[in-house]
């Protein structure tokens, strides 16, 4: 079975720092997603970036990066220019393509932001 | 814009009670889940359907049920609710777009069981 291991229960940041969090994954197959949800407190868990095993191109969007090693199973997430809406859970997720589609989710870090 | 809501954001109900849970989306998803969330142990998969009036147990189905009778709309039927079911409740849709599966949460109604 699939699993998702985040070793960092929570990590914190200075507003406009950089800040990079851990995600391992375990799994034999070859085709695969992986995820980074965000959760603010008390708001809606929403998506930040998803990649594409099959790439090697790591994905990008605005601040928000990933460094994807597939033969360490390695999925990290850098925030940069950190910002204090960046406060919040963020959990690490892995999904087979086609399929049930069901996700395996870590068990989250959360990101504290200080002024 | 995905939307997906859930009936209650927080709910207290007695040991024993039937607790319904209710999740609607509104952008024609094949698939839909219920995941509960508590602190330490991430969001666990109850239950999900990927079709109406289909249903498939996730990792921790015992002491739930679910109804699709509808596309939209997926319900959590805790039959005799217990104290150890107090939690996070989250509710999930997808789609499959070119294989790029992403799944899209609603808000979350938190339960307390007495």
């Amino acid at each position: 079975a699939q699993t998702v291991t985040q070793s960092q229960p929570e990590m914190s940041v200075q507003e406009a720092e950089t800040v990079t969090l851990s995600c391992t994954y375990d799994t034999s197959e070859s085709d695969y997603y992986l995820f980074w949800y965000k959760q603010p407190p008390s708001r809606q868990m929403i998506l930040v970036i998803r990649q594409e095993a099959y790439k090697q191109q790591n994905a990008t969007e605005n601040r928000f990066s990933v460094n994807f090693q597939k033969a360490a199973k390695s999925f990290s997430l850098k925030i940069s220019d950190s910002q204090l809406g960046d406060a919040a859970m963020y959990f690490c997720a892995y999904g087979t393509q086609g399929g049930s589609e069901k996700l395996v989710f870590g068990k989250g870090t959360k990101l504290t932001v200080n002024p | 814009d995905v939307k997906v809501t859930q009936s209650s954001r927080y709910l207290v109900k007695r040991t024993g009670e039937k607790v319904f849970l209710e999740c609607v989306q509104d952008m024609d998803h094949e698939n839909m889940f219920w995941y509960r969330q508590d602190p330490g142990l991430g969001l666990r998969l109850i239950y999900f359907s990927y079709d109406v009036k289909m249903k498939e147990k996730g990792d921790i189905p015992e002491g739930y049920s679910v109804s699709r009778e509808k596309k939209e709309r997926f319900s959590l039927i805790l039959e005799s609710a217990s104290t150890n079911q107090t939690s996070m409740y989250l509710c999930a849709s997808s789609f499959e777009r070119e294989g790029r599966e992403t799944q899209y949460f609603g808000p979350g109604t938190r339960l307390l069981v007495l």
